[in-house]
């Protein structure tokens, strides 16, 4: 059936370092999102790609949607504490198909 | 007002009881959903309706029933709970559901904690 899948499961990083969550799926996606997860919180939507190639920013976060449209990847420079969360991508084929998410811990 | 609300918070309960969770969304939004999350954060879809249609049925045991009243509703009814059935239960919403646009954006409830003993 249709995956998901998302690298690493965990990331411990110092406060400063630079952060790299993976996404990448068995078939081609007609779009992704990316949902950020507080510990003890909810999944929160975070941003939308939609065509290939496509680049997206927020402050630190930089989202990316592969040429093919089957990988994608959240970049975060410099984490913060705040930052700490599940970080979950979630590709849509006809249904929304989440990853399995990135429990990223910030040392400070 | 909170876009989606579900209750209760936590339930605490033993094997064997039979408990429903609740959810409630004010967003206008035509789909519903039913999500299990375990202990390693896995986020795993159960159930979505739409208008009050049941579209998704991701193999769960049909010891979970899900019940739409109407499309603003979505209730979960779990019978002869069992030690697996522990986890965090999330409802959600979109306005559509596949459509590969914004209205595929999922808005989620602060999820219900199920602990089974």
């Amino acid at each position: 059936g249709q995956q998901v899948m998302q690298i690493p499961q965990y990331q411990h990083v110092q406060e400063g370092e630079d952060f790299t969550t993976y996404c990448n799926s068995s078939t081609t996606l007609s779009n992704i999102q990316w949902y950020k997860q507080r510990p003890g919180g909810h999944p929160v939507f975070l941003i939308q790609l939609v065509k290939s190639g496509e680049v997206k920013k927020q402050k630190r976060l930089t989202f990316q949607f592969g040429e093919a449209k089957k990988n994608s990847s959240l970049h975060i420079t410099a984490t913060q504490t705040t930052d700490v969360g599940t970080y979950f991508c979630a590709g849509i084929t006809g249904k929304l198909i989440f990853g399995q998410g990135t429990t990223l811990q910030v040392k400070p | 007002d909170t876009a989606v609300s579900q209750t209760p918070k936590y339930l605490v309960t033993q094997m064997g009881n039979d408990k429903s969770i609740k959810c409630e969304q004010n967003l206008g939004h035509d789909t519903m959903y039913w999500y299990k999350q375990d202990s390693k954060k896995f986020l795993k879809i159960m159930f979505s309706y739409n208008n009050k249609e049941l579209i998704i049925n991701e193999t769960v045991p049909n010891r979970f029933s899900p019940k739409s009243p109407d499309k603003a509703h979505l209730n979960l009814h779990i019978n002869s709970l069992e030690l697996g059935d522990s986890a965090v239960y999330f409802c959600a919403s979109s306005q559509v559901v596949g459509s590969g646009g914004a209205r595929d954006i999922q808005y989620f409830g602060a999820g219900t904690r199920l602990s089974v003993l």
